[in-house]
């Protein structure tokens, strides 16, 4: 089964300034997806961002941006110029191209913008 | 607004009575998936639904039961209710089968068990 890993229950960035979310997964299939779903606290799930494990390049969606390993199965998010706005739970998740359509979810980073 | 809309928006109940939840998808959408969010358990998959027909099962209880009607709504059926069942219920539905098609969140149902 697959899973889902962020070690960082908590981060917090100076408002303009980049931060750096963290993501690693355990899997032996060899193409899966991969997103970063956005919760704010009206906690609505939002998409920000996917990739798939078959390209190379790097997804990147205006200010976001993910750098994706794939030998060492991470898959970190990179917001840049943060804003107020991007206050909110970030969850990883994972979705196998084969089977079962479902995703599979991290614990979440809860990320807080200081002014 | 992600097209896919629940009903209610929050429910409480006491434990051991029987609730439905009730998911639209966006139009088009042949797929529902079921999430239950809890503070002990995160997001979990409980179910797939597509067209009509169950497609994959996760975490999902006895207690608990799914269907999609012919009309691609889908309703999430919780009975004996227990404290532990209070949490976030999102439905989630995608446009078909394509590999890496989006899910698009509703703003799901918030469960209270007193």
């Amino acid at each position: 089964a697959q899973t889902v890993t962020q070690s960082q229950p908590e981060m917090s960035v100076q408002e303009a300034e980049t931060v750096t979310l963290s993501c690693t997964y355990d899997t032996s299939e060899s193409d899966y997806y991969l997103f970063w779903y956005k919760q704010p606290p009206s906690r609505q799930m939002i998409l920000v961002i996917r990739q798939e494990a078959y390209k190379q390049q790097n997804a990147t969606e205006n200010r976001f941006s993910v750098n994706f390993q794939k030998a060492a199965k991470s898959f970190s998010l990179k917001i840049s110029d943060s804003q107020l706005g991007d206050a909110a739970m970030y969850f990883c998740a994972y979705r196998s191209s084969f089977g079962n359509e479902k995703l599979t979810f991290g614990t979440g980073t809860r990320l807080t913008i200081i002014p | 607004d992600s097209g896919v809309t629940q009903t209610p928006k929050h429910l409480i109940t006491a434990t051991g009575q029987r609730v439905t939840l009730r998911c639209s998808p966006r139009s088009g959408d042949l797929s529902v998936y079921w999430y239950q969010q809890s503070l002990d358990q995160g997001l979990q998959f409980l179910i797939h639904y597509y067209n009509g027909e169950e497609r994959a099962k996760g975490n999902i209880l006895e207690r608990f039961s799914a269907q999609q009607f012919p009309d691609l709504h889908s309703e999430l059926n919780l009975s004996s209710l227990e404290l532990g069942d209070s949490a976030l219920y999102f439905c989630a539905s995608s446009a078909d089968r394509s590999w890496g098609n989006e899910q698009f969140f509703g703003p799901g149902t918030r469960l209270t068990v007193l």
